[in-house]
């Protein structure tokens, strides 16, 4: 298995540009999450869904944009980068329901928009 | 709004010596109590975790001690190794997502090194 992967590893946006984060995983985990990490601060959720058609709102999902149309994929879209949106950006899944349902994370993308 | 307060933001322990990371949380709605380790360049993974009926759970090295009461958790690493430096981050979960899905909240992180 290779858990949860993410594309691109790195990249560099000017203000106003779109751009599409790539997330799959392969365990069959029908929960998956976008969250964003800042500097010295922990992880907030962006966005999650709870499988295959259906997302909703995390704590932050101004700007962002999800579609969720197999179990595996779950693309995190920004419309009008903006230099707010400079983070990095983990996906993760998990398979079990509640709160003892352990997240898997991906490796994350690391995104500058200048 | 931070709803998981997570100190020191950077620790520095001796080989062989004891890490502690302390956390405080304000939700009493809160019913699972993560914690994550992080290395340069990698996601979080589960390190341990605990739930709110128990006051304290063990797994080799490290320990994770509760206080429901006070509202805190702490995280203790025995025999600190250099291996152990990366940052860790405490996490309250609970279920409040639409389909049973569970929302963490995140600690600041603390960022551990072990020196030799």
């Amino acid at each position: 298995n290779a858990g949860v992967t993410q594309t691109p590893k790195f990249r560099i946006l000017k203000i106003g540009q779109s751009m599409t984060l790539q997330c799959t995983q392969d365990m069959n985990h029908n929960y998956m999450y976008w969250y964003r990490q800042d500097p010295g601060m922990g992880l907030k959720l962006i966005y999650y869904s709870v499988g295959a058609g259906i997302t909703d709102k995390g704590e932050v999902p101004n700007g962002y944009n999800v579609s969720r149309s197999t179990t595996e994929d779950f693309p995190l879209r920004l419309e009008l980068a903006a230099p707010s949106q400079t983070s990095v950006y983990f996906c993760a899944s998990s398979y079990r329901p509640g709160p003892t349902g352990e997240q898997y994370f991906g490796p994350g993308t690391r995104l500058t928009v200048t | 709004q931070q709803q998981v307060k997570q100190s020191p933001q950077s620790l520095i322990v001796q080989k062989g010596g004891i890490s502690i990371i302390n956390c405080a949380y304000e939700n009493t709605a809160f019913d699972y109590f993560p914690w994550y380790q992080q290395f340069p360049g990698k996601g979080p993974a589960l390190l341990i975790a605990i739930r709110p009926d128990v006051s304290e759970k063990k797994e080799g090295r490290f320990t994770i001690s509760f206080n429901k009461s006070a509202k805190q958790f702490s995280l203790h690493i025995m025999d600190s190794q250099p291996g152990d430096s990366a940052t860790y981050f405490c996490a309250a979960s609970m279920e409040v997502l639409t389909g049973g899905g569970n929302k963490l909240t995140f600690g600041t992180g603390t960022q551990l090194k072990v020196e030799l």
